[in-house]
């Protein structure tokens, strides 16, 4: 366990739908980021908090969006969902402020159908 | 444009055979270039952070380097148990404290 808590772990869905992915940081960890993985894209950061504020913005479309609560955990909004979409959806959380790795959560694989 | 690839895409050992993995970078003002392992379905694990030329990090039958234009993931004497996929990342000035990823590789190394 990295200590940091991705859920769901799966989800199906329909085109058109909205989802939301909800991660909690490891304890301590004040950012929190978001990265989509595919097949043919590999890793692709989409968007980084901390301490409840947007830090900085990825490859992220516009019918993305997230946000970081005071408890510090944070959720990843997908919506009008396509089937280009379905992809594994990774948080990562690290303490912030310094030159350091990441600690992943397990993910949540994405199904649009 | 900054650019990670990494090389070979994937990889076929027999336990005990050592090799090599290649990340190559462009980037401009490099802060730091990180080594992640992935096994299926689940988050990357952190290895490795080298952060200049000329440095080297080890951890059991893995060692890691660095030079000006990329790095190394050595691989000494695998074990099944190796098998993963191998990521890369940098971070440069301009990024904040994102990363750029490589696309990786797989490696499988068979009994």
């Amino acid at each position: 366990d990295s200590g940091v808590t991705q859920t769901p772990k799966h989800l199906i869905t329909a085109t058109g739908q909205r989802v939301t992915l909800r991660c909690s940081p490891r304890s301590g960890d004040l950012s929190v980021y978001w990265y989509q993985q595919s097949l043919d894209q590999g890793l692709q950061f989409l968007i980084q908090y901390y301490n409840g504020e947007e830090r900085a913005k990825g490859n992220i479309l516009e019918r993305f969006s997230a946000q970081q609560f005071p408890d510090l955990h944070s959720e990843l909004n997908l919506s009008s969902l396509e089937l280009g979409d379905s992809a594994l959806y990774f948080c990562a959380s690290s303490v912030g402020g310094r030159l350091d790795g990441y600690t992943f959560g397990s993910g949540t694989r994405l199904t649009v159908v | 444009e900054d650019q990670v690839t990494q090389s070979p895409e994937a990889l076929r050992l027999q336990e005990g055979e050592s090799s090599s993995l290649n990340c190559s970078y462009t980037v401009s003002g490099l802060r730091g270039l990180f080594w992640y392992r992935q096994d299926p379905g689940k988050g990357p694990e952190f290895l490795f952070t080298l952060y200049s030329a000329g440095e080297e990090k080890e951890k059991e039958r893995l060692k890691a380097t660095l030079t000006k234009k990329e790095s190394f993931l050595h691989i000494t004497a695998p074990k099944p148990e190796d098998s993963a996929t191998y990521l890369c990342a940098v971070q440069a000035k301009n990024y904040g404290q994102n990363f750029v990823f490589g696309p990786g590789t797989r490696l499988s190394v068979l009994p």
